[in-house]
């Protein structure tokens, strides 16, 4: 298995353009997440989904957007890329919606706004 | 305002060392504390505890909760360059069952 699945790994962007980062699982879990990481603030919340076709806001989601057509894929949406959106991005996931479980991660996407 | 707090924020020891990491935390409705381990990439599962007194153990990582006082301690026992990492603590509030709070990480730099 190769578990949670994050592409791409680096990305550098300009102002105002949008890109999609993408991440897929293969363990057919419920519960999918993105998380942003920066130094000081450790993980913040995004965007999170309980099964397909349900996703809600997490702690920091002005500026993004995600779906859930299906239960391996939950893309994140940078609409237009600001500075401020220069972090490291954490998809992790978990079997079901029950917290009570630990969450796998991917490998991250290191991106920079310039 | 529910938070978990780690201490120290880093810490440097040679190999064959011990080592305590604490966690603190301020939660309604725990439900359970998670301890990852972070290297260079993605977050790495260690430990799941939610009964206090109760020690998880797993090679020389072990790690205890105290629910009376409102912590956890990750005991790393004679030190690896291998285990150089952030380490971090997470809590999940059963009253918001959708995440977890994280605290801000210890940094561990073993050196040989």
């Amino acid at each position: 298995n190769a578990g949670v699945t994050q592409t791409p790994k680096f990305q550098v962007l300009k102002t105002g353009q949008s890109m999609t980062l993408q991440c897929a699982q293969d363990m057919n879990h419920e519960y999918m997440s993105w998380y942003r990481q920066d130094p000081g603030m450790g993980l913040r919340l995004i965007h999170y989904s309980v099964g397909a076709g349900i996703t809600d806001q997490g702690e920091v989601p002005n500026g993004y957007n995600v779906s859930r057509s299906t239960t391996e894929d939950f893309p994140l949406r940078l609409l237009s890329a600001a500075p401020s959106q220069t972090s490291v991005y954490f998809c992790a996931s978990r079997a079901t919606r029950v917290s009570n479980q630990p969450q796998h991660f991917g490998d991250g996407t290191r991106l920079s706004i310039l | 305002e529910d938070k978990v707090v780690q201490s120290p924020l880093s810490l440097v020891v040679h190999e064959g060392d011990t080592v305590t990491l604490n966690c603190s935390y301020e939660v309604t409705n725990f439900r359970s504390l998670l301890w990852y381990k972070q290297e260079k990439k993605a977050p790495t599962f260690l430990f799941m505890l939610t009964s206090s007194g109760i020690e998880k153990k797993s090679g020389r990582l072990s790690s205890i909760l105290d629910k009376k006082e409102l912590f956890s301690i990750l005991n790393i026992t004679a030190t690896q360059t291998g285990d150089s990492a952030i380490y971090l603590c997470a809590v999940n509030n059963a009253g918001n069952n959708r995440k977890l709070i994280w605290g801000l990480g210890t940094s561990l730099a073993v050196n040989p």
